[in-house]
């Protein structure tokens, strides 16, 4: 069973545009949440992450928004880029203990 | 050196090949797990190691057999490979019951002729 849920699979954006990336749980357990940007030929890298003690996170582009009650929470990419062009991963774990990942999300951006 | 190594960076050999894996973490974290990414499916978890000790082993078959000899190192040994384990596997490591992320290596590119 698919512990992490992310949608859409694929997603093709302009240049300015935002990019939304979407993840549901069902575990109420998972209290870390991060998410990863992974280029081809590399290993997936931490972009940013949250606690569900908080609604919101932002680190300049990149904002992570937390529902903790629908158990969904999203990754908004402001302004994308074409250097933005990357697969995007989303996970969740209990206290750093093992750590379930979603089936990414392979974002394009338009020049 | 700093972050996850993982070597070799790409790697191809016959079905009856003996190999292995090697990563190497610097970051002083306490578990160290191995992943296999195909393309189009989920990171697939093979191999945790918490504290040198082996944790979980999510329904590999044998011709995987993983090593830990310290916290900072895990290999994963390699024989009598099919072509479907043709794949990218990754290292990773994290401090366990700390909220803190897991780090990955940048992986090692496998191809079973």
């Amino acid at each position: 069973q698919q512990q992490v849920k992310q949608s859409p699979q694929s997603l093709i954006v302009q240049k300015g545009g935002i990019s939304i990336i979407n993840c549901a749980y069902e575990n109420t357990a998972f209290d870390y949440f991060p998410w990863y940007q992974q280029f081809p030929g590399k290993g997936p890298a931490l972009l940013i992450a949250i606690r569900p003690d908080v609604s919101e996170k932002k680190e300049g582009r990149f904002t992570i928004s937390f529902n903790k009650s629908a158990k969904q929470f999203s990754l908004h990419i402001m302004d994308s880029q074409p250097g933005d062009s990357a697969t995007y991963f989303c996970a969740a774990s209990m206290t750093g203990n093992q750590f379930y990942f979603g089936t990414g999300t392979s974002l394009t951006v338009i020049p | 050196e700093t972050g996850v190594t993982q070597t070799p960076r790409h790697l191809v050999m016959g079905m009856t090949n003996k190999k292995s894996l090697k990563c190497e973490q610097h970051l002083g974290h306490n578990a160290m797990y191995w992943y296999k990414q195909s393309a189009k499916k989920p990171l697939e978890l093979m191999f945790v190691y918490n504290f040198k000790e082996q944790t979980e082993n999510n329904s590999v078959p044998s011709r995987f057999s993983p090593e830990c000899p310290n916290s900072s190192h895990l290999f994963l040994h390699l024989h009598t490979l099919q072509p479907e384990d043709s794949a990218l596997y990754l290292c990773a490591s994290s401090q366990m019951y700390v909220d803190q992320p897991q780090h990955f290596g940048d992986g090692t590119r496998l191809s079973i002729l």
